[in-house]
């Protein structure tokens, strides 16, 4: 059971939007940065979202991301068959002294 | 571009030691905080902690006793080292530059499944 907790899993069709939440306490999300990873079927996690909303270079502005209290959410709009894949939230929790991550949530796209 | 390329045994016997080395390119090692997270077949990840050149490290508590992460500068090269392991420890295991003022890794290898059985 991870301290983080993502919904198993989500679904939406192609060109809808789709929301996946993360739900932690004050002494991660609550207190630190929240970051988000994608990671495609058979490949290495890959960074779509840091310090909760900012985006890296490379990633499109269909990926979104925003924290409220002690909860953190991903957006992705438009939705491509290309984005189907496992995605994680990540924050550091201060009362662990660890990085965290949640426990993943796979999306289909039907 | 940075870089990352996982090396070490594929296969461990249990009770002895996990080794892996993390090659670095397209950045200076001493340019950054790096770290390692594990996935176990199926499951989701885990951090196993993020280390510095200069030999400032943390490490996830739940595996603590047994890590140590070390750094080769003259080599671009961080190593992992997970003692007594067990089945359980079977895993990808993922190095990765860590940002430490924010707490998240941008940058990741393609991962090295280790397996633990006898």
């Amino acid at each position: 059971q991870s301290v983080l907790t993502q919904p198993p899993s989500v679904s939406a069709a192609p060109g809808q939007k789709v929301t996946i939440s993360c739900s932690g306490s004050t002494s991660n999300i609550g207190d630190n940065y929240v970051s988000w990873y994608q990671q495609l079927p058979g490949t290495a996690p890959k960074l779509l979202i840091y310090e909760n909303y900012k985006r890296p270079s490379g990633i499109p502005d269909r990926f979104s991301g925003s924290k409220s209290g002690t909860s953190a959410t991903l957006g992705i709009t438009g939705l491509q068959t290309g984005d189907e894949a496992e995605y994680y939230c990540g924050a550091w929790d201060r009362s662990l002294s660890a990085d965290l991550f949640g426990g993943g949530t796979t999306l289909t796209v039907l | 571009q940075v870089q990352l390329q996982e090396s070490g045994p594929g296969l461990v016997k249990p009770s002895e030691t996990l080794s892996l080395t993390c090659t670095v390119s397209g950045a200076s090692i001493t340019s950054s905080y790096w770290g390692w997270i594990r996935q176990p077949p199926g499951k989701g990840l885990e951090s196993i902690g993020y280390m510095y050149y200069t030999g400032t490290t943390n490490y996830n508590p739940s595996l603590k006793s047994r890590v140590t992460l070390l750094v080769d500068t003259s080599k671009k090269q961080f190593s992992l080292k997970l003692t007594s392991v067990t089945a359980a420890d079977t895993a990808v295991y993922y190095c990765a530059s860590y940002n430490n003022h924010a707490s998240f890794f941008d940058n990741w290898g393609q991962g090295a499944l280790v397996t633990v059985s006898s």
